[in-house]
């Protein structure tokens, strides 16, 4: 099975701008998380997606944003860029995700590497 | 508020003696931990995890121990392999907050040949 894989892998960006990320799933996963990853916070959840509605959202502002399309690819988008925004971001697929009543194995993609300057 | 932490940004250990990686955490509620490991320019990849109903889980050469009331989590790599440098990010998951995964920050492991 192909990996998940994440488009762009580098991206430059400016202050101000926006941004749009995207992920596409191991095939008959329907469950894709996103996570913010930098070097004095670790990873941090962002959100999850499952079967194109979010299911669990973190603690980040409302100009990170994301969709799930009907075959499972996901896009994240980060408005109004601001320097802090420099991060890797991760996004995870699972099968069943992050349930109520268990938690799936995530496999996680190579990442986007954000600059914004 | 980092409801995971790895206090240990780095390791180095010798090839063929054990690496030992700790993981704290505060949340009571946690109840799913795992292990990741991660390779520059890669993403995480799972490394092996422990329900709360259990103190140790094994597979290879890694086990992981889980000590409840203090909550504390350990990784033990034996023996060690420089393959194994990596980061190594422990996560944790509870019911009550959506089972989304709360990250430490990592530990840096070098194998020394």
């Amino acid at each position: 099975k192909a990996g998940v894989t994440q488009t762009p892998r580098y991206l430059i960006k400016t202050r101000g701008q926006q941004v749009t990320l995207s992920c596409s799933p191991i095939s008959g996963h329907r469950s894709v998380s996103w996570y913010q990853q930098t070097p004095g916070q670790g990873l941090q959840f962002l959100f999850e997606y499952f079967s194109e509605t979010q299911r669990n959202k973190g603690n980040f502002p409302g100009r990170f944003s994301g969709r799930q399309f009907s075959n499972s690819r996901s896009e994240m988008n980060v408005s109004t860029l601001e320097l802090g925004d420099s991060a890797l971001y991760l996004c995870a697929s699972s099968l069943r995700g992050l349930a109520a009543t268990s938690t799936d194995t995530q496999y996680f993609g190579p990442g986007t590497r954000l600059t914004v300057l | 508020d980092q409801q995971v932490k790895q206090n240990s940004p780095s390791l180095s250990v010798q090839e063929g003696r054990i690496s030992i990686l700790n993981c704290d955490y505060t949340n009571s509620m946690f109840d799913y931990f795992l292990w990741y490991k991660k390779y520059p320019a890669e993403g995480p990849t799972f490394l092996i995890s422990i329900s709360s109903i259990k103190d140790k889980n094994e597979d290879g050469r890694f086990t992981v121990f889980l000590n409840k009331s203090a909550k504390h989590l350990s990784l033990h790599i034996v023996p060690s392999q420089p393959g194994d440098s990596a980061v190594y990010f422990c996560a944790a998951s509870s019911p009550n907050t959506g089972n989304q995964f709360y990250f430490g920050t990592g530990t840096s492991l070098t194998v020394i040949p």
